[in-house]
């Protein structure tokens, strides 16, 4: 069972506007949330974190929201540069300290010049 | 920094054949983790050490599958005997423990075909 889920598997933007990336999750005990960021033939690196006691978190073009009572994060990039262009991965991770990380099937996103 | 280190890049081998992944943590860290990418379930969690010690395996599919860590700057994924379905790319990644959420920093993982 999925835990964490992105249903959209790609997503195409134009450069300059708004990227909105979506995560599910079901296991109520996720209590921090984070998006890693994948380049071709790289491993992930770590882009942007929040906590269940914040609903906004914010770094330069990057902000995560969530929506506890949905179960339901997303990430905005404004304005979407073709750099942007990767697969992003949801992660969640249980209980303070915990460093078990849950991630999602990922979403390709293509920034188009 | 080197940053995480995993070898081979690169891994074709035949069913039945044994496999061993090889990482170097980031010098100074005492975590470190093993994933596995497959298109269907993403990134996976196999195993993770703290301090050398493993803490939680219950990603490990089966007992084909053991990792170790012998010391605090190398650990092995060894797949014995590796069969077609294991075909995906693995990562492993090391971090810093100090307190309530540390950044994992990944290597830039090992693709695994067998054939």
């Amino acid at each position: 069972d999925q835990q964490v889920k992105q249903n959209s598997p790609s997503l195409s933007v134009q450069e300059g506007r708004i990227s909105i990336l979506n995560c599910d999750y079901t296991n109520s005990m996720f209590d921090y949330f984070l998006w890693y960021k994948k380049y071709p033939a790289e491993g992930p690196t770590f882009l942007i974190s929040i906590s269940s006691i914040k609903d906004k978190n914010e770094d330069g073009r990057f902000t995560v929201f969530l929506n506890k009572s949905a179960k339901h994060l997303s990430l905005h990039i404004v304005p979407s540069q073709p750099g942007d262009s990767a697969v992003y991965f949801c992660a969640a991770s249980a209980g303070f300290g915990n460093e078990k990380l849950t991630f999602g099937t990922g979403t390709r996103l293509t920034i188009i010049p | 920094d080197a940053g995480v280190i995993q070898s081979p890049r690169h891994e074709v081998t035949e069913m039945g054949q044994e496999v061993t992944l090889r990482c170097k943590p980031i010098s100074g860290h005492n975590s470190l983790f093993w994933y596995r990418q497959t298109m269907m379930r993403g990134l996976e969690l196999l195993i993770y050490f703290n301090n050398n010690v493993p803490i939680d395996d219950s990603g490990m599919p089966e007992d084909r599958f053991s990792a170790k860590m012998p010391n605090a700057s190398f650990s092995t994924l060894k797949i014995q005997p590796s069969e077609p379905r294991d075909s995906a790319v693995y990562f492993c990644a090391s971090s810093f423990r100090v307190g309530v959420q540390d950044t994992q920093y990944f290597g830039p993982g090992t693709r695994l075909t067998v054939l």
